[in-house]
């Protein structure tokens, strides 16, 4: 069955630190992942989209890793700001373009 | 670019209405479009995907009769929630893929919040 599964459903952090999502998934064949950022009460944006062959990239702060070989994605958050308190999803599209949704981490950014 | 316009974005009504919910790819041409549902502290739910000049496909368990949907052209899909009732109540997100396939990112709305009393 084809699955996606985020670690950890929520996190807080104080503003300024680092921090890290996770992403596992169980969808086969594999076409992309990509992280989403969704603020409450909006829809979600686009922060990066990678294919099998693609290891990691960056979209201003937000960094995200792909291992194809274990099927597992994080995304790292450098030096973060208020703005970043948001929900993450991670989104695996198979071969056949279905979207397989995370159900997301809820990150909060104290000051 | 690629913004996409969903309206409204707050609907209030009575139980019984018939609710009309507007996705509009403004810089964009989007063959497809798609429309999504999504409670509380939960992941979006795909409801049905929506292609320009014909029939929409529904996930299973949604009720093509309960939620119309037409895609009359490249830049507007519409949703009726016909006959709404309190669980119907929901939070709807639209989407549109650039005309181009999968790869290409769906952009979203930022969706309409249904309260029916």
């Amino acid at each position: 069955k084809n699955q996606v599964e985020q670690s950890p459903q929520s996190l807080i952090i104080l503003e300024g630190k680092n921090c890290t999502l996770q992403c596992n998934y169980t969808v086969s064949p594999f076409s992309n992942l990509r992280w989403y950022k969704q603020d409450t009460g909006r829809g979600p944006v686009s922060l990066t989209i990678m294919t099998f062959s693609e290891n990691t990239k960056s979209n201003g702060r937000y960094t995200a890793t792909l291992d194809a070989d274990t099927k597992q994605s994080s995304l790292h958050i450098t030096a973060s700001q208020l703005s970043d308190s948001a929900s993450y999803i991670c989104v695996v599209s198979a071969s056949n373009y279905q979207l397989i949704w995370g159900a997301g981490t809820k990150l909060i950014i104290k000051p | 670019g690629a913004v996409v316009s969903q309206h409204p974005s707050r609907v209030i009504c009575k139980s019984g209405t018939s609710v009309k919910i507007e996705c509009r790819s403004l810089d964009f041409q989007a063959t497809t479009m798609f429309w999504y549902r999504q409670f509380p502290k939960q992941s979006l739910m795909l409801m049905a995907t929506s292609n320009e000049g014909s029939k929409a496909t529904y996930e299973q368990g949604v009720e093509k009769d309960k939620f119309l949907i037409n895609h009359a052209s490249l830049t507007l899909s519409t949703l009726t929630v016909t006959s709404a009732h309190p669980e119907d109540s929901s939070f709807y997100i639209c989407s549109a893929r650039v005309t181009g396939g999968g790869l290409q990112p769906q952009h979203f709305g930022d969706g309409t919040r249904l309260s029916i009393l």
